[in-house]
């Protein structure tokens, strides 16, 4: 198994511009999650997902969207892009027990 | 909200040093996890705990969920340089589908 995958590894954006992260797991979990990671500072949670077709906002939810059209991919859309959303982004699958496991991150630099 | 208090923020400890830190709540939790994050990488599971009064080890890592339920222990034993990271513990309650992580503890092992 690959786990949770994340494209892409790191993407500049300009003030404005519009990008999808993708996010894939091959481990059949139903919940998903998006986390943003400030430097030197904890997770925060901006949307989560208990299924295919169903989406729920987190702490940080504004300036994002989501989807889940299947088990496996849960993409995170930002569609204008503002400097505040500079950040790391960490996708992440649950098992029925609770643990969840995070994909490697991608990074954002928003000029 | 629930509120996760972890401590310390940061270690700096010799080669070989066991360490001990911990992760307190106002609110029970069902389950507590350990993570490590390495920079440039994200959050590793290192030990998930589901019961009260429960020991767990991986390795040198021993983790304890507190009998209160409010409270867990992650001890790293005859620590090496590699041990170098910040450390998150989570905790998850019943009613809820998302995890709510302490701060982080930063540790840095001198060789």
């Amino acid at each position: 198994n690959a786990g949770v995958t994340q494209t892409p590894k790191f993407r500049i954006l300009k003030i404005g511009q519009s990008m999808t992260l993708q996010c894939t797991q091959d481990m059949n979990h139903n919940y998903m999650y998006w986390y943003r990671q400030d430097p030197g500072m904890g997770l925060k949670l901006i949307y989560y997902s208990v299924g295919a077709g169903i989406t729920d906002k987190g702490e940080v939810p504004n300036g994002y969207n989501v989807s889940r059209s299947t088990t496996e991919d849960f993409p995170l859309r930002l569609e204008l892009a503002a400097p505040s959303q500079t950040s790391v982004y960490f996708c992440a699958s649950r098992t029925t027990t609770g643990a969840q496991y995070f994909g490697p991150g991608t990074r954002l630099l928003v000029l | 909200g629930q509120q996760l208090n972890q401590s310390p923020q940061s270690m700096f400890i010799q080669e070989g040093e066991d360490v001990s830190m911990n992760c307190t709540s106002s609110s029970i939790f069902n389950t507590w996890l350990w993570y490590k994050q390495d920079p440039g990488e994200g959050p590793v599971l290192l030990i998930a705990l589901y019961k009260a009064g429960e020991l767990t080890s991986n390795g040198r890592l021993t983790a304890q969920f507190g009998i209160t339920r409010k409270d867990s222990f992650l001890n790293i034993s005859a620590s090496i340089p590699s041990d170098v990271g910040i450390y998150f513990c989570a905790g998850q309650n019943n009613a809820g589908n998302m995890l709510t992580f302490g701060g982080g503890t930063r540790l840095m092992v001198k060789p």
